[in-house]
């Protein structure tokens, strides 16, 4: 089955313990993203990967890392998470570059809960 | 930022009610999509408009690309309790964007 998978859906945890997200999808897909969801705010776009090594910032990366060394994985890295990280986050992934419409459908993992405390 | 404006916010309606909510921008776009979150879940694409002024229906929704190419419509009709959620509009110019989205309820 076509799919994003993320991992954890929940996760609580404490203000500076490094975390990682895991996200992974197998459908081949160029484009992948995260995006966290606070109320209110709707899908804030924190990175996102053109392609294999090919990464940049979106709206609000600060205090995230993300890495893309194989095409099908796109961890989301908190070095030192603090409360203002807490937030649902969304891996997402598409075909082809955002610019082409063609291929600008999104598809999305099933999120991950996120509680710093 | 973000670029898309949606309203409105939330919705409180009975159930077999129509529905409507639309999203507008200051810049034009070349495509316009819809997606539902439902509760616990990620979203998932319920329409894609690809051309200004077409109107596309997918069951009981209905979306409309606006002839300006700056704004779009989502229309559910005769609602029914598994329409609960949250609806975002979404383009997309060299990124994508987001509507803050509109959350829906249903009273049955």
């Amino acid at each position: 089955e076509a799919q994003v998978t993320q991992n954890p859906r929940y996760l609580i945890t404490v203000t500076g313990k490094k975390l990682t997200v895991t996200c992974s999808q197998n459908m081949n897909h160029e484009y992948m993203s995260w995006y966290r969801q606070d109320p209110g705010l709707g899908l804030r776009q924190i990175y996102y990967s053109m392609n294999v090594e090919v990464t940049d910032k979106g709206d609000v990366p600060e205090g995230y890392k993300v890495s893309r060394k194989e095409k099908r994985n796109f961890p989301l890295i908190l070095e030192s998470p603090s409360p203002n990280q807490t937030s649902l986050y969304f891996c997402a992934s598409s075909p082809g570059r955002g610019a082409q419409p063609t291929n600008e459908k999104l598809f999305f993992g099933s999120g991950t809960q996120l509680s710093v405390l | 930022g973000q670029q898309l404006n949606q309203s409105p916010q939330s919705m409180f309606i009975q159930e077999g009610e129509d529905v409507s909510m639309n999203c507008t921008s200051s810049s034009i776009f070349n495509t316009w999509l819809w997606y539902k979150q439902d509760p616990g879940e990620g979203p998932v694409l319920l329409i894609a408009l690809y051309k200004a002024g077409e109107l596309t229906s997918n069951g009981r929704l209905t979306a409309q690309f606006g002839i300006t190419r700056k704004d779009s419509f989502l229309n559910i009709s005769a609602s029914i309790p598994s329409d609960v959620g949250i609806y975002f509009c979404s383009s997309n110019f060299n990124k994508f964007y987001f509507g803050s989205g509109t959350k829906l309820n249903v009273k049955p």
